[in-house]
């Protein structure tokens, strides 16, 4: 159980182009998903919090009109990378906890890698 | 300040070899949980284990063991008798409520190990 699926794994796009990304819990309710971006050989950077239904909660530094996030349903956040640049690629991971458990471990989906050309 | 450090950025042992990743962390809150993920080269990460602040019991899970020390603010990762197949980056993350009462995690910036034939 708990598994977390993103789609899709690679995509590359044009510079200017909008790229979305979906992270969805298949097996269980997720009121909140996080949202990471990872260099080469860095670690997990936290983008934003989703929450369903309501705003997404961007960390400082974070383009909120760049990095769209929006989390319609308790399975289902979408990040949306818009007007891409090649200083967008990256690997991008989403990560959902079971919905009443606050302080619950984290599960992660395969991450997705964007290249920007 | 929430802060996870792991000094090692890359380990190499021979097979069957035991090795120890550290695992250093800072929180103001008293109440906070940490965790250890695996990533290996495919980029999912993998959960191994959770830890409260409460309990400071260590874990053993088959060749993997846990030793968490609050006097020192430490959370070690022992693999025994290691294998090929544990090749990965493992990340250490805390998880506390101090900044915006959403558990979140802070990741350390990894420990690449590299286990030899």
């Amino acid at each position: 159980g708990a598994v977390v699926s993103q789609h899709p794994s690679w995509v590359i796009c044009k510079s200017g182009t909008s790229v979305k990304i979906e992270c969805r819990s298949l097996d269980f309710q997720a009121t909140t998903m996080f949202w990471y971006r990872q260099f080469p050989k860095q670690s997990l950077m936290l983008m934003a919090t989703s929450n369903e239904g309501s705003k997404a909660t961007y960390e400082q530094g974070v383009e909120k009109d760049k990095f769209l996030i929006n989390h319609a349903s308790l399975t289902l956040s979408t990040l949306t990378v818009t007007s891409a640049h090649p200083e967008d690629s990256s690997f991008y991971i989403c990560s959902a906890r079971l919905s009443g458990r606050v302080t619950g471990e984290l599960f992660f989906g395969e991450g997705s890698r964007l290249t920007v050309l | 300040a929430q802060k996870v450090t792991q000094a090692q950025t890359e380990i190499s042992v021979v097979e069957k070899e035991d090795v120890t990743l550290d695992c250093v962390y800072e929180t103001r809150d008293t109440t906070y949980y940490l965790f250890w993920y695996k990533q290996p080269p495919s980029g999912e990460l993998v959960f191994l284990i959770r830890r409260n602040s409460f309990d400071e019991q260590n874990e053993i899970s088959g060749r993997y063991s846990w030793n968490f020390q609050k006097s020192t603010s430490s959370f070690n990762f022992t693999i025994t008798a290691s294998q090929v197949v544990d090749s990965a980056v493992y990340f250490c993350a805390l998880s506390d409520s101090s900044t915006s009462g959403t558990y979140k995690y802070i990741f350390g910036t990894g420990t690449r190990l590299k286990v030899l034939a």
